[in-house]
């Protein structure tokens, strides 16, 4: 019953680092999305994936990229982390479209801290 | 552009009081809306959704109606629990585009206590 999974669920990095958060699931869905979730604030899209092979930005995609080679894998990377980074990130997957009320799954999130 | 407000938060209250958190929004076309609700250390999980006009939708106690006139998808349930105290955000999906995307509220905490 694994749905979405995201490793690691906390990290620390330092200033400049990169690192590389995982997302897979196995609902077969076509819909990868990657949100982050700061202090008091909703989830905001950094980037979205409609099928393997093809990506686009969301609202806050500065400072990340993304890749989406299979229907199973969307994972996220930081390439030179900065403290405004300091976030919760949410992956969330659905089978369809959003707007037709398909339900948006999501992981259990990774807190990452950038000193 | 689309956007959704909630009441500001923390919401306290007794076991078993009314609860009500407010939700309006902004958006062009007929955007489908939905309430998702995070417990602690863990990630979201989707409580309610309607995807039409005067649609209602329900799950565990807990009911909103989609009320265009008012632009609104007000969060109700009779009696809370202990065990509802969470986060509970509000979200409508961004047609543009046909992506499909969220957007959300920037979330209501619930703390009931016993």
């Amino acid at each position: 019953n694994a749905g979405v999974t995201q490793t690691p669920k906390f990290r620390i990095l330092k200033i400049g680092q990169s690192m590389t958060l995982q997302c897979t699931q196995d609902m077969n869905h076509n819909y990868m999305y990657w949100y982050r979730q700061d202090p008091g604030m909703g989830l905001k899209l950094i980037y979205y994936s409609v099928g393997a092979g093809i990506t686009d930005k969301g609202e806050v995609p500065n400072g990340y990229n993304v890749s989406r080679s299979t229907t199973e894998d969307f994972p996220l990377r930081l390439e030179l982390a900065a403290p405004s980074q300091t976030s919760v990130y949410f992956c969330a997957s659905s089978r369809g479209q959003g707007a037709s009320g398909n339900t948006i799954y999501f992981g259990e999130g990774s807190w990452l801290t950038v000193v | 552009g689309n956007s959704v407000t909630q009441m500001e938060g923390p919401v306290t209250l007794s076991e078993e009081a009314f609860l009500t958190i407010n939700c309006t929004y902004t958006a062009t076309g007929y955007p489908s809306l939905f309430w998702y609700v995070q417990y602690p250390g863990e990630g979201l999980q989707l409580l309610l959704k309607a995807t039409k006009a005067d649609d209602k939708g329900s799950n565990k106690g807990f009911e909103a109606t989609y009320r265009k006139e008012t632009t609104s998808f007000h969060l109700e349930k009779g009696s809370v629990q202990v065990s509802d105290s969470a986060v509970y955000f509000c979200a409508l999906s961004d047609q543009a585009g046909n992506t499909g995307k969220l957007i959300f509220g920037q979330g209501t905490t619930l703390q009931v206590k016993p």
